[in-house]
């Protein structure tokens, strides 16, 4: 079975440093990988996705993902972190080739980003 | 993106009660989903909705607890049945597309609060 790691569980960074949130996954084929963001006492927001093609993605509010098969790796990274940035992170995965017409979801833990002034 | 909505946003229910929580996207989709987000946890899957079939349940969850109408392609509702406090949780729907890059957008989710 699939399953993601999100090596950690809070990450606090001061104000326009950069950050790198760690997420892992296992499974012996290929996979969809997706990183989402949840702001306080709101729902999930899609910031990027891997499905094939170039192992970086870029995706919204200056995030982006390297995606590294051979380190099962997807770590989500942002040069310079702003207040607003604080939030919950969630790394997904899914597997194209499971059954039923659509992909379940695996997510990982969460991280938290605490960005401070 | 689809763009989706629920009602409650939050509610606060007495334990043995039952709360429909409505989801309603603005275009039709195939598949919704619905999560359940327990305090401080990450996302777990409680049933996939397809429109004219029967929702199919995860490990952990059953039908009575949670039942699920899919009455059209643009709507579905999940009823928490038999409250206890341990149903305290934010529950989110949300959208895919079938066959096609499989992302996920969600709702904002409901809070609820069992006493």
């Amino acid at each position: 079975a699939q399953s993601v790691t999100q090596l950690d569980s809070q990450v606090p960074v001061f104000e326009e440093a950069p950050v790198e949130l760690r997420c892992n996954y296992s499974s012996s084929v290929s996979v969809y990988l997706f990183w989402y963001v949840q702001y306080p006492n709101q729902g999930l927001q899609l910031l990027l996705k891997y499905l094939s093609g170039s192992t970086l993605v870029k995706g919204i509010n200056g995030f982006e993902a390297e995606f590294n098969k051979s380190q099962t790796s997807f770590h989500l990274r942002k040069p310079s972190v702003h207040i607003s940035d604080t939030a919950e992170y969630f790394c997904a995965v899914s597997d194209p080739r499971a059954g039923g017409g659509y992909n379940k979801l695996i997510f990982g833990a969460g991280t938290r980003l605490a960005v401070h002034p | 993106s689809a763009v989706i909505s629920q009602k409650p946003s939050r509610d606060i229910c007495q334990r043995g009660t039952s709360l429909t929580i409505q989801c309603q996207v603005d275009s039709q989709v195939t598949m919704m989903f619905w999560y359940r987000q327990q305090p401080g946890q990450s996302l777990t899957l409680i049933a996939t909705a397809n429109q004219g079939s029967e929702a199919t349940y995860e490990s952990g969850f059953v039908i009575d607890k949670f039942p699920i109408s899919r009455p059209n392609l643009t709507f579905s509702t999940l009823t928490v049945s038999n409250m206890s406090p341990e149903d305290s949780s934010i529950y989110l729907c949300s959208v895919g597309t079938t066959g096609s890059a499989d992302t996920q957008y969600f709702g904002p989710g409901t809070r609820l609060t069992v006493l």
